[in-house]
């Protein structure tokens, strides 16, 4: 079975300052792994997915992740934080084999940028 | 481009009722995932449709259904409404259901309340 950890339900950070989203995974097999932005009351927004290549992955909004394989770890990250940045973020993950091709979801992480 | 749409925005039924929610995919997308998000549990997998036939389904209870159109629109009945059922259901499309490395897009969700 497939899963993913986000350790932290909420991360506090000073804008301009570089924010870390955390997040881990647990796959048997190659993990396809995604980040999702979720603003109050909207869906979900695709930030970035690592599917293969390059462990850093640049995407959407000035964010990129870097995969690491040895830690099982998937983070999030932005060089300089905005207030607009301030959202409910989710890491997913699709494993390629069998039948299944929904994603699992963390249990999200709520991101504040404080002025 | 048109992104993926719900509707109702917001549905109130009570105990026992039936709810039928609704999702237009983006255009060229042939597959339509469910997924429940309830207070504390996350984003939780309900059903995945391609090309009209269901495909996989979550670990929930047979009166949630659905079915997918020949446009590829796609309709979740819930019966028997029970109160923890209130959630946001969100409905996502990907432009093959068959790829391990698409991404989803989400729509803006159907926030069911039941009383």
């Amino acid at each position: 079975a497939q899963s993913v950890a986000q350790p932290e339900d909420q991360v506090n950070v000073a804008e301009g300052n570089p924010l870390t989203v955390k997040c881990t995974y647990s796959v048997s097999g190659n993990p396809y792994l995604f980040w999702y932005v979720q603003y109050p009351n909207r869906g979900l927004q695709f930030l970035l997915k690592y599917i293969t290549g390059d462990n850093l992955v640049k995407g959407s909004y000035g964010f990129e992740a870097e995969f690491n394989k040895s830690q099982t770890s998937f983070h999030l990250k932005k060089p300089s934080a905005l207030v607009s940045d301030s959202a409910l973020y989710f890491c997913a993950v699709r494993v390629p084999s069998g039948s299944a091709r929904q994603l699992t979801f963390g249990s999200g992480t709520q991101l504040t940028v404080l002025p | 481009e048109a992104g993926v749409t719900q509707s109702p925005t917001h549905l109130i039924k009570t105990r026992g009722q039936q709810a039928t929610l609704r999702c237009s995919p983006i255009s060229g997308h042939t597959s339509v995932y469910w997924y429940q998000q309830a207070l504390g549990l996350g984003l939780q997998f309900l059903l995945w449709y391609d090309e009209g036939e269901e495909r996989n389904r979550g670990n929930f209870p047979p009166r949630f259904s659905g079915r997918q159109f020949p446009n590829y629109s796609s309709e979740l009945n819930v019966n028997a409404l029970e109160l923890e059922d209130s959630a946001l259901y969100l409905c996502a499309s990907t432009i093959s259901g068959r790829a391990y490395y698409n991404e989803q897009f989400f729509g803006p969700g159907t926030r069911l309340t039941v009383l």
